[in-house]
């Protein structure tokens, strides 16, 4: 059965203290993942999509990691407006859809 | 570039009234539709999805139902609403190519606040 399990549910770092997010997956033939940012009363914004096993992709101070069982979000150095849920997504095998985490609620202090 | 509406922002409903929702998307065409509903502090729950006009596909089992009267409109809709119904409601777009190569990214929409009272 495909899944998809975040860890941790909640994280709250100190401004500058780096941490990772993680996200597995259990799916016949991954099609992708693919990583949301989502705001309090908003909808998800997407940041990134990755394909193969090793793959990375950087934006700012987000950086996301691919194995073939699990994926990270590292952030480094993080700031307050990096607060935020991130989700993580996979395609079902063989459909249209996707299935999402429950998300990792991230809180940066200053 | 592609822009996804959805409205209304927020609604405030009595349970047993009826219920519409409409989402439409820009700058492209034949999109795969989404309706997502997201409780308080949880994940995104399927509700429909869309291939094309007037094909629905239904993942869970209740009261609420989807329409794709055109393209790029994806409406949903209750007949009486229920209080467990409350919740945010998202829709989203993806382009069409093949559900056996990559995954095509999913965009939102800013989303519908619905309060069942």
């Amino acid at each position: 059965e495909d899944q998809v399990t975040q860890s941790p549910e909640a994280l709250r770092l100190q401004e500058g203290e780096s941490s990772s997010l993680n996200c597995s997956y259990t799916v016949s033939g991954l099609r992708g993942l693919f990583w949301y940012r989502q705001d309090p009363g908003k909808g998800p914004e997407f940041l990134f999509t990755l394909y193969s096993a090793g793959e990375e992709k950087e934006k700012e101070r987000l950086k996301a990691t691919l194995t073939k069982k699990e994926s990270f979000l590292h952030i480094t150095a993080p700031k307050p407006e990096d607060s935020a849920t991130y989700l993580c997504a996979v395609p079902f095998s063989g459909t249209y859809k996707y299935i999402f985490g429950t998300g990792t609620r991230l809180k940066v202090l200053a | 570039s592609q822009t996804i509406h959805q409205w209304p922002a927020t609604l405030v409903q009595p349970v047993g009234s009826p219920l519409s929702l409409e989402c439409t998307v820009e700058g492209t065409s034949n999109p795969n539709l989404y309706w997502y509903r997201q409780a308080a502090g949880r994940g995104l729950q399927l509700l429909f999805y869309s291939v094309g006009i007037g094909q629905i596909s239904s993942e869970v089992p209740q009261n609420l139902s989807a329409s794709r009267p055109q393209d790029r409109q994806f409406i949903l809709s209750s007949k009486k609403l229920l209080l467990s119904d409350s919740g945010f409601y998202l829709c989203a777009w993806s382009a069409q190519t093949s559900t056996s190569g990559e995954g095509d990214t999913q965009y939102f929409g800013p989303g519908t606040r619905l309060t069942v009272l």
